[in-house]
């Protein structure tokens, strides 16, 4: 059973680009999370999509967009990057109240 | 709201010691708890949780981690660690609610030197 996937892996662009992100969950879970690590820093909620739809949004600007498609994988789109965009990105898919995590994208901006 | 404090951001321990990682929690309403473990240029893989039913909740690597609700704590324990133990360790909390978000904590490096 593969567990959660993320595409790609690492990933370089320069002030004011847009990067889009993307994520497959566990086999059966209808459920993505987003989550930006920065360095040295625990992991903070961008925000959770289900049934295609938006359902929770954690302190983010709304430069950070997402989607959900029918087969319950999920894009991350972030628009206009900063300096500060720079962290490791997080997906988690869940069926009920427990969160699995893929192995995460690092995006540089410089 | 909810938040998370991990009182150590670094544990430096020898191999075979015992070993401690704590984290307490605030929150309004009831909780679930957890503890997510990262190994360098990775995700975060899930340790153990407490959801309901026996406050002492165990991993299948040897830890253990005790809901205390009226301390908000749920700290981490392992009786005799290995190199291999070596990672980022996080608390997080989540309402009990299905599907809410998780609020993490700011890690705890476990260090484990021979």
């Amino acid at each position: 059973d593969a567990g959660v996937t993320q595409s790609p892996t690492h990933l370089i662009k320069t002030r004011g680009q847009q990067v889009t992100l993307r994520c497959s969950p566990k086999s059966g879970h209808d459920t993505v999370s987003w989550y930006q690590q920065a360095l040295g820093q625990g992991p903070q909620f961008i925000f959770q999509y289900y049934e295609e739809e938006e359902r929770q949004r954690g302190n983010f600007p709304d430069r950070f967009s997402g989607h959900q498609f029918p087969n319950y994988s999920s894009e991350l789109n972030v628009n206009a990057l900063l300096l500060g965009d720079s962290a490791l990105y997080l997906c988690a898919s869940s069926l009920a109240a427990t969160q699995y995590f893929g192995p995460g994208t690092r995006l540089l901006v410089l | 709201a909810q938040s998370v404090t991990q009182l150590d951001s670094q544990v430096p321990v020898f191999e075979e010691a015992p070993v401690e990682l704590r984290c307490n929690y605030s929150s309004s309403v009831s909780v679930y708890l957890f503890w997510y473990v990262q190994y360098p240029n990775q995700g975060l893989q899930l340790l153990l949780k407490y959801l309901s039913g026996s406050t002492l909740v165990e991993s299948i690597n040897g830890f253990e981690a005790e809901f205390n609700k009226s301390q908000t704590s749920f700290h981490l324990r392992k009786p005799s660690v290995h190199i291999s133990d070596t990672a980022e360790y996080f608390c997080a909390v989540s309402e009990e609610t299905s599907g809410s978000r998780l609020t993490f904590g700011e890690g705890t490096q476990l260090t484990v030197n021979p």
